[in-house]
């Protein structure tokens, strides 16, 4: 099954947000190969942070990774409102395959 | 810059068997782990599977009695082909390089949709 993200979280200009992504020790295999993506309708999900907390090349340093256990969180500081999106996590599983989060959809308010 | 490019039908119907191409252009799959993937309303982003450099593949526990992938590196493509179609497979279809759960290049993706 999918890794567990908030439907949906809001919040206005200039705010920080933080999703959240929850599996199981087996989802994560106690590593750090969890990503963040970031999708627009209609296009193609462009990836924002690899291995937990690795911005992406010409990734704004407004978006930040962490994980904790069997948590992992995407942070995003100083909303904007290009930011409004669908937002995904992803793991490398203990079994060599990979599981994304159900999705989080963001409103900037 | 590496880019992708998948093909293949728009409209499917059950029970049939889906064809997909993926197209590299840019540099030799050789090189690359490629994945599928798809997404839905419904379900989100779900991975399918992933070929290897090697030629190994690996694929979702919940698609792998259904799902082939396999690369011809003369002419740079890989192939998805997910047999027993259902309305639930009705989704965008991407491929995309990467390692682990860290896809970096995507194709524009392509929308199938299984119906009769």
């Amino acid at each position: 099954s999918a890794l567990t993200q908030p439907a949906s979280v809001s919040g206005s200009p200039g705010q920080s947000i933080t999703i959240s992504c929850t599996g199981t020790t087996n989802d994560f295999d106690d590593n750090n190969y969890v990503s963040w993506y970031q999708q627009h309708p209609d296009k193609a999900p462009k990836v924002l942070i690899s291995d937990v907390n690795k911005r992406h090349s010409g990734v704004s340093n407004r978006f930040s990774g962490s994980k904790s256990g069997i948590t992992a969180s995407l942070t995003i500081s100083g909303l904007q409102a290009e930011d409004e999106a669908d937002y995904f996590c992803s793991s490398f599983t203990g079994s060599n395959t990979v599981i994304f989060g159900g999705g989080t959809k963001l409103t900037v308010l | 810059q590496v880019q992708l490019q998948e093909s293949g039908p728009g409209l499917v119907m059950p029970s049939e068997t889906l064809s997909l191409t993926c197209t590299v252009s840019g540099a030799p799959i050789s090189i690359y782990y490629l994945s599928w993937i798809r997404h839905s309303a419904a379900t989100g982003l779900e991975w399918i599977g992933r070929i290897y450099n090697t030629g190994n593949t690996k694929y979702s526990p919940s698609l792998e009695s259904r799902v082939t992938v396999s690369a011809d590196t003369s002419k740079n493509q890989v192939s998805l082909k997910l047999n027993s179609l259902t309305a639930a497979d009705t989704a965008a279809y991407y491929c995309a390089t990467g390692d682990r759960s860290s896809f970096d290049n995507w194709g524009r993706g392509i929308l199938v949709t299984v119906s009769s």
